[in-house]
């Protein structure tokens, strides 16, 4: 069973800023947010990890609320390019992230 | 850093014949290697976490028995799945985490490998 509950699809335009938020509301204290990209017939990709407040990297940012119980990846001025399925997870740094449950995704389409 | 290959990249067999897939972590090295399954349209599907030295732990509902799992060494673990079936035709994806200090204490994704069983 996911550990996290996102919108299965978005809809964008390039040069757009697109936010996706996920809903963990279990999350324990020792989770951890990562956020993965997965285009077709690809291994999924590394975007950004978090445990609170904001996190910031080259390609995106990640805002987690005081609470935890949810995050929000955005995505600056997106491309066609970034058209992905994008994967939530939550899990215990502390173990290496021993089974991570991917939920469903968020499959985001972007049109010019 | 933290490079993680498969090979093949795809492979296409016939229906009774067992197929190995390699998962090579380039640049580090693994002490834990996960095995998933994608089916199209779906999300990825933990089948099984290997540790180097020793015996795989499969989710429930994978046959160990068909869906062997050897992690040799620190940067190579193999999934061989015996006496395929059409049913066996997915996306198997693999994911090594780093066993050293410095890199994103997380899992790093293969390319994957289709396989389709005629």
């Amino acid at each position: 069973l996911a550990k996290t509950t996102q919108p299965i699809s978005m809809d964008s335009y390039e040069g757009q800023e697109v936010n996706i938020t996920c809903s963990h509301n279990n999350i324990a204290t020792n989770d951890y947010i990562t956020w993965y990209q997965q285009f077709p017939s690809q291994g999924p990709r590394f975007i950004i990890q978090g445990y609170k407040t904001k996190v910031t990297n080259e390609v995106a940012s990640l805002f987690i609320p005081a609470d935890r119980k949810s995050s929000t990846l955005s995505l600056p001025r997106v491309s066609l390019s970034d058209t992905a399925v994008y994967y939530c997870l939550v899990g215990d740094k502390n173990t290496g992230f021993q089974k991570l449950v991917f939920g469903t995704g968020t499959r985001l389409l972007v049109s010019p | 850093g933290a490079v993680v290959s498969q090979h093949p990249s795809w492979v296409i067999c016939k229906s009774g014949t067992s197929v190995k897939i390699e998962c090579r972590s380039l640049d580090f090295q693994a002490t834990t290697m996960f095995w998933y399954r994608q089916f199209p349209k779906q999300s990825l599907m933990l089948m099984a976490t290997s540790n180097e030295g020793s015996k795989a732990t499969y989710e429930q509902g994978v046959e160990k028995d068909k869906f062997l799992i050897n992690h040799a060494s620190l940067t190579l673990s193999t999934l061989t799945v015996t006496s395929a079936h059409p049913e066996d035709s997915s996306f198997y994806i693999c994911s090594a985490r780093p066993g050293r200090e410095g890199l994103r204490d997380t899992q790093y994704f293969g390319p994957g490998t289709r396989l389709t069983v005629l």
